[in-house]
């Protein structure tokens, strides 16, 4: 089945403990994406990646970081989380056949909340 | 600058009539333009898309119009069903080649 999986789908931690979210896509998708969703801001977006080793900062970029060494895997790195980085979290993917992002499939999101 | 606390823009439709759903979007050098639905714990999934030298098209019970002089576009569902119930996302594709969602609209279905 084409997905995108993220993992934790929950997770509680406290400030300043480091953690990944991890994002992984089956479909050889050029570009992946992570956003995060607050209660009346919609979807902003954190960092994209083009492809292998391009990413670029999106709306929302600082307290986070990115890297793409291959095209199955974006991980979302929170070197030293922050209570303002509690939210719901999502990864997706799309071809690049059009240039950059087109249609884009979604992982089912992470939930995290930092104390 | 964004501001905290903002409600989501909310719909409220009988069961059996029509919905339309509106986004403006920023950018008057977007091409294309996608539709997606979020139900609840579920992430957003594709709707329909749009380029922009069309000002209509058509799926299954929803039809998106582009209105590229006022920079806006609708989602029409029609026959609207409990099922439907759910946050709708505007997104376009901006100059960088990325996509950038609006805020989302609640819709909720009335029995």
């Amino acid at each position: 089945e084409a997905q995108v999986t993220q993992n934790p789908r929950y997770l509680i931690t406290v400030t300043g403990k480091k953690l990944t979210v991890t994002c992984s896509q089956n479909m050889n998708h050029e570009y992946m994406s992570w956003y995060r969703q607050d209660p009346g801001l919609g979807l902003r977006q954190i960092y994209y990646s083009m492809n292998v080793e391009v990413t670029d900062k999106g709306d929302v970029p600082e307290g986070y970081k990115v890297s793409r060494k291959e095209k199955r895997n974006f991980p979302l790195i929170l070197e030293s989380p922050s209570p303002n980085q509690t939210s719901l979290y999502f990864c997706a993917s799309s071809s690049g056949r059009l240039g950059g992002a087109n249609v884009l499939t979604f992982g089912a999101g992470s939930r995290l909340t930092v104390l | 600058g964004e501001s905290v606390g903002l409600h989501l823009p909310t719909l409220s439709v009988q069961e059996g009539d029509n919905s339309i759903i509106n986004c403006a979007y920023s950018n008057s050098a977007s091409d294309y333009f996608i539709w997606y639905k979020q139900e609840s714990g579920k992430g957003p999934q594709f709707i329909i898309d749009i380029r922009s030298n069309m000002d209509k098209r058509q799926g299954q019970r929803v039809t998106v119009l582009l209105n590229k002089t006022v920079k806006h576009l609708s989602l029409q569902i029609a026959a609207t069903q409990p099922g439907d119930s759910a946050v709708y996302f505007c997104a376009e594709k901006r100059d960088n080649n990325d996509m950038r969602f609006g805020a989302g609209t609640r819709l909720t279905v009335k029995p």
